[in-house]
């Protein structure tokens, strides 16, 4: 079964750092995600992306925040100076199309993000 | 007043047992409702999905929509040990471009 694949699994930052999260969404797919979830909170979207372009960002994707597909396969998003308060789970997602949107996305393992 | 409540549990019950798990909303604007389930270290994985009042069953799982109420319910039947997890609501609409919109999950223990 296809599946949304993220790496790294785990990424220790020291503070004021830039990180990448990297995400290979399914192939077929043309909307892409971004979400987030703080130890112990909900899980919080950040942002929507298609057509190479933003469709959609949260109050939390503040300028210290990017998304970008450098290659038509992979889905990056990078925070250029890293926060404690960014600490948590990263998850992509990704959907095949506005279809299928309502009926959920698939997402990937996560990537867990320390900020030290 | 949070869009979407949900209690987190622990939920701890035995195996064979039937589970209820429940949301509730406060925006009669929603429209389509999700149940994800999320094992630990894992991102969360597709299990139900509707959008009208009423049932939907799928094999063990059957998800129930009363809108009248904003309220959600996920029943699991013949509760496995591997239906251990964590379960989480989710709630659209396509005024919001179909962005969900998550309950806090509720974390399900099936005990052998």
């Amino acid at each position: 079964e296809p599946e949304v694949t993220q790496t790294p699994s785990h990424q220790v930052t020291q503070m004021g750092q830039e990180v990448i999260l990297r995400c290979v969404p399914i192939s077929n797919h043309l909307y892409f995600y971004w979400y987030r979830q703080i130890l112990g909170q909900k899980v919080e979207f950040l942002v929507s992306f298609y057509n190479n372009e933003i469709s959609e960002k949260s109050e939390i994707f503040d300028d210290q925040f990017s998304v970008e597909r450098p290659d038509g396969s992979n889905f990056t998003l990078k925070i250029r100076s890293t926060k404690l308060e960014d600490s948590a789970m990263y998850f992509c997602a990704s959907s095949e199309g506005q279809v299928s949107m309502p009926y959920g996305y698939t997402f990937g393992s996560g990537t867990r993000l320390t900020v030290v | 007043q949070k869009e979407v409540e949900q209690d987190p549990g622990p939920l701890s019950v035995p195996e064979g047992a039937i589970v209820s798990l429940n949301c509730t909303y406060s925006n009669s604007a929603f429209q389509y409702f999700m149940w994800y389930r999320q094992y630990s270290r894992k991102g969360p994985e597709l299990l139900m999905y509707t959008y009208s009042s009423g049932n939907k069953e799928d094999g063990r799982f059957t998800a129930q929509v009363d809108k009248s109420s904003k309220y959600i319910s996920l029943f699991i039947r013949d509760s496995q040990p591997s239906d251990s997890a964590t379960y989480l609501c989710a709630i659209s609409t396509v005024d919001s471009n179909y962005q969900l919109i998550w309950g806090a999950g509720t974390k399900l223990i099936i005990k052998p």
